[in-house]
């Protein structure tokens, strides 16, 4: 079965640095999304990929699917306190209507004023 | 952007008793809807999948007779925690897609925290 992977597991960096968070995948993936929790609350969507190579930009937010489709990065630009959350990665293995998401065990991120 | 709510937010309830929790789509159609259960620190777990009049298809583990879904409409699906227990205490998430492949967006509900004494 399909399992992500993300690193690190939780980050702790000052305000205005940047940073990076990855998502593997054990199998080719044929959608990426990636989405931001905030403690204790629901899921906000962030981004979807779907071609190799891919990217996207979100405000300071950028995420990237690499070309062999089976890893994707998060990269946050000059971080804010608003930026502070878990941010999960999430897939599907293969385009059919009966399979299902699966997620990441997600990056806890803290930002430091 | 599309909405989707969730209600109630947080509820709590005795052992025992029944819960309903009611996941809609305000501004858009929920073809597939999806119920998520999330312990804490830990990833989202899929419990079911439901797609508008049809039975819910339900995750291996994940107890039919305990937790009853209902998607009887294209914008409401239920999901009743029957005679809850303090172990069935978690923060529970819907989702609603207005299509059934993974092409389409999977919009989230805030979710609902139950807590069962």
């Amino acid at each position: 079965s399909q399992e992500l992977e993300q690193s690190p597991q939780s980050l702790i960096v000052q305000e205005g640095k940047n940073l990076t968070i990855n998502c593997t995948s054990s199998k080719t993936l044929y959608g990426l999304y990636w989405y931001k929790q905030k403690y204790g609350e629901g899921l906000i969507f962030l981004m979807m990929l779907q071609k190799g190579g891919e990217e996207k930009s979100h405000e300071k937010i950028t995420a990237k699917l690499d070309e062999k489709k089976q890893q994707s990065s998060l990269h946050i630009t000059a971080s804010q306190p608003s930026h502070a959350g878990i941010y999960l990665c999430g897939a599907y293995a293969m385009m059919n209507r009966d399979d299902k998401i699966i997620f990441g065990k997600g990056t806890r991120l803290h930002i430091l004023p | 952007g599309a909405v989707v709510s969730q209600h109630p937010s947080w509820v709590i309830c005795k052992s025992g008793t029944s819960v309903k929790i009611e996941c809609r789509s305000l501004d858009f159609q929920a073809t597939t809807m999806f119920w998520y259960r999330q312990f804490p620190k830990q990833s989202l777990m899929l419990m079911a999948t439901s797609n508008e009049g049809s039975k819910a298809t339900y995750e291996q583990g994940v107890e039919k007779d305990k937790f009853l879904i209902n998607h009887a409409s294209l914008t409401l699906s239920t999901l009743t925690v029957t005679s809850a227990h303090p172990e069935d205490s978690s923060f529970y998430i819907c989702s609603a897609s207005p299509g059934t492949s993974a092409s389409y967006e999977q919009y989230f509900g805030p979710g609902t925290r139950l807590t069962v004494t």
